[in-house]
C-alpha cells in the first residue's frame, strides 16, 4: 500500500533553476493538492485538483504551476526558484471534498532548499 | 477572513490528560479536521467533527462546538509517543482544509 507518494524528497537549487515535483497515488482519488509548510506557519494551499485535466489556485499560488494529465500523478512545478521558495511541500489526496471522507491522505513531504 | 487560533505550545505530563484549544472563523463550514504530525513527517488524520459534540476515539476525543468557533481534541493516558505537533483545520465551504500552526505538545516522564 504505497498511498501517496512524492519524489524527490530532497533537493537543493540555486536561485533561478526549474525543477518538478512529482505525486503519485494509488488509491484513484479525485482529489489531489499541493501545500507547503513553513515553521510557524499553517499549511497553505498552492494548488489543487478536482479530478484529471483540471487544476486551480490555492492560497499562494504565484511562482508554481501544476499539471494533472493522469488521475494517479499531480506534478508541481517551479519554473525559476527563489530563496523564498524553500520549504517543505506536501501533496495529498482525497476521494471526496466533504464528510468524513474527505480525509486528506499526505506523502511524506518534499524538502526544497533555495540558495 | 478566515482565522484559526491554537496554542502554539503545551507542556505535559506522561499518564496525565491535555487539552488543546482550537477557535476558528471559516466562511462556511463543512466539519473540522484534526491532524497529527511528528516532527519530520506528514500529518496524519485523527478526527473529523461536523455535528456538536465529543467524539471519542481511544484515548483521543475531539469535541466541537459549531455556535462558539470552537473544538478541542482530549489526549488522556498520555505517551511519550505523542509528543508531535497537532493541527486544527475546519472545512470551509468551497470544502478547503484551512490549517491553523499547529500546537506543539511536550510530553514529560
Amino acid at each position: 500500500n504505497a498511498g501517496v507518494t512524492q519524489t524527490p524528497k530532497f533537493r537543493v537549487l540555486k536561485t533561478g533553476q526549474s525543477m518538478t515535483l512529482l505525486c503519485a497515488q494509488d488509491m484513484n482519488h479525485e482529489y489531489m493538492y499541493w501545500y507547503r509548510q513553513d515553521p510557524g506557519m499553517g499549511l497553505r494551499l498552492i494548488h489543487y485538483s478536482v479530478g484529471e485535466g483540471t487544476t486551480a489556485k490555492g492560497e499562494v499560488p504565484d511562482g508554481y504551476n501544476v499539471s494533472r494529465l493522469k488521475k494517479q500523478n499531480f506534478l508541481l512545478g517551479l519554473e525559476s526558484a527563489a530563496p523564498s521558495q524553500t520549504s517543505v511541500y506536501f501533496c495529498a489526496s482525497r476521494e471526496l471534498a466533504g464528510g468524513p471522507t474527505g480525509e486528506l491522505f499526505f506523502g511524506e513531504g518534499s524538502r526544497l532548499t533555495v540558495l | 477572513g478566515q482565522n484559526i487560533d491554537q496554542p502554539t505550545e503545551m507542556t505535559a505530563t506522561e499518564g496525565a490528560i491535555v487539552q488543546i484549544n482550537c477557535t476558528y472563523q471559516t466562511s462556511g463550514f463543512n466539519g473540522l479536521f484534526w491532524y497529527q504530525q511528528h516532527a519530520g513527517e506528514a500529518p496524519t488524520f485523527l478526527s473529523y467533527n461536523v455535528l456538536d459534540g465529543l467524539e471519542e476515539k481511544g484515548r483521543f476525543s475531539s469535541f466541537l462546538s459549531r455556535s462558539k468557533g470552537y473544538s478541542y481534541l482530549l489526549l488522556k493516558e498520555l505517551q511519550m509517543k505523542d509528543s508531535a505537533s497537532y493541527l486544527c483545520a475546519p472545512m470551509d465551504s468551497n470544502y478547503q482544509l484551512i490549517w491553523g500552526a499547529g500546537t506543539k505538545l511536550i510530553i514529560k516522564p
